[in-house]
């Protein structure tokens, strides 16, 4: 079956190294986005891409990049990592108009 | 984009049918409506899409109104298992829109 998957499902880093979150996924959806989602929060739009070489900012950007090389992927890269990027990520995708789809989520612990 | 509107919380029985509203005034001709459901350390589930009138699966049921300025996510006969966070979201139908989620209505069911 086509999935979404997320990797590494759970990280602990340092404060100022970069991390990168993988999201893949298998259903050759053209839009993909990044959330994130603080305890006891809603979801908030960090990045999201409506097909190859295309990427777009979201509500929470700062700090984050991503790279759309091709339909699969949308890694998700956090440039020097703080404390206040220490959270849960949900990586999903969709096609307009339709249902998107979300990952399990990647908990990223920084210290 | 539009903007939606729910309730943040709600209480009820099981046993009960539970209705959660949404209003997005500002929704465009080719928006979808679209109700997900989010349990905690999981990620958003879709439970179902409209565009009008009224969709059933078997999970809920769905009632949107000819203006389309809000719509009636229907559990009948809500269980203990029903207890999440439940998002109304508006997908464009079409490329390069952002999608935002709003705060969620936090249904909280007891016995």
């Amino acid at each position: 079956d086509a999935e979404i998957t997320q990797s590494p499902r759970h990280k602990i880093t340092e404060t100022g190294r970069q991390v990168t979150l993988a999201c893949h996924q298998t259903w050759n959806h053209n839009n993909m986005f990044w959330y994130r989602q603080d305890l006891g929060h809603g979801l908030r739009l960090i990045h999201y891409s409506y097909g190859v070489q295309d990427t777009n900012k979201g509500e929470v950007s700062d700090g984050y990049s991503v790279s759309r090389s091709n339909t699969e992927d949308l890694p998700l890269t956090l440039e020097s990592a703080a404390s206040s990027q220490t959270s849960v990520y949900f990586c999903a995708s969709g096609n307009s108009g339709n249902t998107i789809y979300f990952g399990e989520g990647s908990w990223l612990t920084v210290v | 984009l539009a903007k939606t509107t729910q309730p943040i919380s709600m209480d009820s029985y099981e046993g009960q049918e539970v209705n959660i509203t949404c209003s997005h005034n500002n929704i465009a001709t080719n928006d979808y409506i679209t109700w997900y459901q989010q349990f905690p350390s999981q990620g958003p589930r879709f439970i179902i899409q409209g565009y009008k009138t009224k969709v059933t699966n078997e999970v809920a049921s769905l009632f949107i109104p000819a203006d389309r300025k809000s719509s009636t996510l229907s559990l009948p006969r809500v269980s203990l298992s029903d207890t999440a966070v439940y998002y109304c979201l508006v997908l464009a139908n079409q490329a390069g829109t952002a999608l935002i989620f709003g705060k969620g209505t936090t249904l909280s069911v007891s016995s």
